[in-house]
């Protein structure tokens, strides 16, 4: 078990630019969850895949995001034309049941 | 909606002493759980402790216990004999448990805990 990972740690881009992250979660999780966290902020929800299937997005998800997890194991965030507003940590959970998530250590997002 | 509040952004303490988190939550909600996550310096969050609505007897890891009080909806942890490797940023967590809910995590914004040697 190598835990979560994600990549890459950091990003920074320009604003306007698509930036994609990636997410692997524990092998035989079948839950996978993306939370954004801003500075002085706890983790907000974005999404939620059940396997290959995105059951639930957040109002937060706008329709420059989109995420995707293909034959249910790795998952991507996509951020299209990025704006100031998106530089935040993104976070990656997944989980088995629903007594623990497992969060990755995270991808910080900078736009200047 | 769930909101979660917690009203201390920041705490210290002395190493080897107790300290209490608080937290308050609102919800609708009969069934449901309870969480408190900690997320280190630079490392990633991992899961202190967990309370199911519905068990009135609080949950109890090692040096950590909570206070679940259901009806003032208030959830505080405690941390005794705190450590310095307990410095961290410590996250309340509601979890709707219910069809339908997904089981996502809801957080208040935190208490950033210092221990002091």
């Amino acid at each position: 078990d190598t835990g979560v990972s994600q990549d890459p740690r950091h990003k920074i881009t320009k604003r306007g630019q698509n930036v994609t992250f990636r997410c692997d979660p524990i092998s035989e999780h079948n839950r996978l969850y993306w939370y954004r966290q801003t500075l002085g902020q706890g983790p907000e929800f974005l999404t939620y895949f059940q396997n290959e299937a995105q059951l639930e997005k957040s109002r937060l998800l706008s329709d420059r995001f989109s995420a995707e997890r293909p034959k249910g194991s790795f998952s991507t965030l996509e951020i299209q034309r990025t704006e100031q507003g998106d530089s935040a940590m993104y976070l990656c959970a997944s989980t088995l049941d629903y007594y623990e998530q497992y969060f990755g250590p995270g991808t910080r997002l900078t736009v200047t | 909606a769930q909101t979660v509040t917690q009203s201390q952004p920041e705490m210290s303490v002395q190493e080897a002493e107790t300290v209490t988190l608080s937290c308050t939550y609102d919800t609708s909600e009969s069934n449901y759980y309870l969480f408190w996550y900690k997320q280190p310096p630079s490392r990633q969050m991992i899961l202190v402790i967990r309370q199911e609505a519905y068990k009135q007897q609080n949950a109890t890891e090692n040096r950590f216990s909570v206070n679940f009080q259901k009806a003032a909806k208030s959830f505080s942890l405690k941390i005794s004999d705190s450590q310095l490797g307990d410095t961290a940023m410590y996250f309340c967590a509601f979890m709707k448990q219910s069809g339908g809910s997904n089981y996502k995590l809801t957080f208040g914004k935190g208490t950033l805990l210092t221990v002091n040697p």
